[in-house]
């Protein structure tokens, strides 16, 4: 089957740096995904990988290895309004996303 | 601007009624998607539509119903066959099916059956 894992949640604080990690197991892969949402509201596109290696976006990097089906998401000098559900999905063979349940991050002054 | 607009935000449903929620886009896209959030849960993906007049039953289709009559619309009709229906429902687009690009979403509907 297919499936994507990642922490339920997470604590860290502010000016810090935090690393969410994701792995998978898909039917195939076109790319993985970061969404941030927080709560009540819609996700917001982070970022996309489809190539190993880290793609960088200011304070936010991703990082992919397809070989070990993983992926994490750095987060660098967090600020508050940082504190959101990090969704981490998988494209399949099928141009179909596979969520994984999300991490939730707190962080504290 | 361009961008995904769903209504209502917020809904309350007695027991046995059928629900429509409104999702319109007018970012040109074809490919368009209903999910359903649940605390703890992943995205779960109900119906989407790759084209005008045509949908495909996603993982949770049982109890909702969609149509595509037009391009920006893609309302979705929550049944009363639908045996848990409260929840937060997404709507989503991106270019094409067969692409690799990101999904938009809109705000969200929040259902609660009373």
């Amino acid at each position: 089957g297919q499936n994507i894992d990642q922490p339920t949640e997470m604590t860290a604080t502010e000016g810090a740096i935090v690393q969410i990690n994701c792995t998978y197991q898909t039917s195939g892969f076109n790319g993985l995904f970061w969404y941030q949402q927080h709560a009540g509201e819609a996700p917001t596109f982070l970022s996309y990988n489809v190539l190993d290696g880290l793609e960088e976006k200011g304070r936010f990097s991703s990082f992919l290895s397809r070989s070990k089906g993983y992926s994490y998401l750095l987060l660098k000098e967090l600020q508050m309004k940082d504190s959101a559900s990090y969704l981490c999905a998988v494209m399949d063979s099928n141009y179909q996303l596979i969520w994984g349940a999300g991490t939730k991050l707190i962080i504290k002054p | 601007d361009g961008g995904i607009t769903q209504s209502p935000k917020y809904l309350f449903r007695k027991e046995g009624q059928n629900v429509t929620l409104s999702c319109e886009q007018n970012l040109n896209h074809d490919a368009m998607y209903w999910y359903r959030q649940d605390p703890g849960q992943g995205l779960r993906l109900i119906y989407y539509s790759q084209i005008v007049n045509d949908f495909q039953k996603g993982d949770i289709a049982e109890g909702y119903s969609v149509s595509r009559e037009k391009k920006e619309s893609f309302p979705l009709t929550v049944t009363s066959a639908q045996k848990n229906p409260t929840a937060f429902y997404l709507c989503a687009s991106k270019v094409g099916s067969g692409e690799t690009g990101e999904l938009f979403f809109g705000e969200g509907s929040r259902l609660t059956v009373l």
